[in-house]
């Protein structure tokens, strides 16, 4: 079956900091993830998906077939980047629907 | 980017009633849209999946004659819950998306439902 795995509930660290949030996936077909991220009070929205291998607000993250992992990171924490972090992936059932899963979060608390 | 609205933002209701959610996407035409749900401190569950001018896709546990989804337009999708109890209290999320295959979906600010 589907799932993703975030398995930091929380996680908190200094500013200037690295930080690293953990994802593993369980998927059999070609993987689409995708990292959304909730600032309070504030609607979910993408922070970056894989296949555009793209860096936003100075995160990244790469997609590890063998390990099923694709953890975000971002080598120096801002204080604004306190927030809740999803990790999601998007497959097609075979029924031909579309579904994203999300994995449970993290939160994140850059302390200043 | 796009954006999806929801009406009403919160809602408080009796018990026994029905109250409807409504979903709109702003500025693009959404070809699926979404509807989850979310419990305090916990991630957004998969209730259904609705594609324009088709039934809903309802995930296993959810019960479709409770929580009636229409989706009659591009741009609006509807998440009717029939006979709300108190256990039906929670926070509605819907999104959309336009296109199949990894296409990035925008979310609504959500629904704060409770039933009294």
């Amino acid at each position: 079956a589907q799932r993703v795995t975030q398995p930091e509930k929380l996680l908190s660290v200094f500013k200037g900091a690295p930080v690293e949030l953990k994802c593993n996936y369980s998927y059999s077909g070609s993987p689409e993830l995708f990292w959304y991220v909730q600032y309070s009070r504030q609607r979910l929205q993408l922070l970056l998906r894989h296949i555009s291998r793209e860096s936003i607000k100075g995160f990244t993250a790469d997609l590890n077939k063998g390990e099923t992992s694709f953890h975000l990171k971002k080598p120096f924490a801002q204080e604004e980047d306190s927030a809740m972090y999803y990790c999601a992936l998007s497959f097609f059932t075979q029924g031909g629907s579309e579904k994203l899963v999300f994995g449970k979060g993290t939160k994140l608390t850059v302390n200043p | 980017g796009a954006v999806v609205s929801q009406h009403p933002s919160r809602v408080i209701c009796k018990s026994g009633t029905s109250v409807k959610i409504e979903c709109r996407s702003l500025d693009f035409q959404a070809t699926t849209m979404f509807w989850y749900r979310q419990f305090p401190k916990q991630s957004l569950m998969l209730m259904a999946t609705s594609n324009e001018g088709s039934k809903a896709t309802y995930e296993q546990g959810v019960e479709k004659d409770k929580f009636l989804i229409n989706h009659a337009s591009l741009t609006l999708s509807t998440l009717t819950v029939t006979s709300a109890h108190p256990e039906d209290s929670s926070f509605y999320i819907c999104s959309g998306t336009w296109g199949r295959g990894a296409q990035e979906q925008f979310f609504g600010p959500g629904t704060r439902l409770t039933v009294l």
